[in-house]
């Protein structure tokens, strides 16, 4: 199968400051990556679509000038949370789609956001 | 809309099987996949099945749908205590898109 990595793994930081997330698909090119926040004993939430090469696309609710999304190339996407606050520690998931697997998502490992 | 609704317990002995249940509410699913996520862990893909079968047999795991009741189940054979996790059923009303999550059924699996 597919094999997704996301970096890091848990982070911990100060509110106000800004975190990043990499989710990378190792062995294939993937056009479009999603990414997923849960918070504890809940179920995955989509926060947005991100394509190569274009902007991200949102779910309601969503704000996106909270939670910036970058795909600058077919292997990396990055998740920016700026200015955090304790509300937004939550386990944030990427998963991606591959060529000849389109019926299935891959998903990265999660990176658990603690937010002081 | 959609919904996908799970319980959210099962315990179960170790050896024996284990069936956890899912309904959706939207007729128009394609894919109806079951994922594994162990404690603080990213989600494992166990398996899935096209809106158009029936059932769907991988190894222990037999994955039954009733299209009509709109139920999905995934029943584990012969249960071990590493099986013990939260199970995700998902829906996707098309290939490669969004998929929308039932709440999670912890499996506790006892010696």
């Amino acid at each position: 199968g597919a094999v997704v990595s996301q970096h890091p793994s848990w982070v911990i930081c100060k509110s106000g400051t800004s975190v990043k997330i990499e989710c990378r698909s190792l062995d294939f090119q993937a056009t479009t990556m999603f990414w997923y926040r849960q918070f504890p004993k809940q179920s995955l939430m989509l926060m947005a679509t991100s394509n190569e090469g274009s902007k991200a696309t949102y779910e309601q609710g969503v704000e996106k000038d909270k939670f910036l999304i970058n795909h600058a190339s077919l292997t990396l996407s990055t998740l920016t949370v700026t200015s955090a606050h304790p509300e937004d520690s939550s386990f944030y998931i990427c998963s991606v789609t591959a060529p000849g697997y389109n019926e299935k998502l891959f998903f990265g490992s999660g990176t658990q956001l603690s937010v002081l | 809309g959609e919904d996908v609704e799970q319980s959210l317990f099962l315990s179960v002995r170790e050896g024996d099987s284990s069936v956890i249940n899912c309904t959706y509410t939207d007729s128009s699913s394609t894919y109806l996949y079951w994922y594994k996520q162990e404690p603080g862990a990213g989600l494992q893909l166990l398996t899935y099945i096209f809106s158009n079968m029936d059932m769907k047999q991988d190894q222990r795991l037999t994955v039954l749908l009733n299209k009509k009741d709109k139920h999905l189940s995934l029943r584990i054979a012969d249960t071990q205590t590493g099986d013990s996790a939260i199970y995700f059923c998902a829906e996707t009303l098309n290939q490669g898109g969004k998929l929308i999550f039932g709440q999670g059924t912890e499996l506790s699996v006892k010696p």
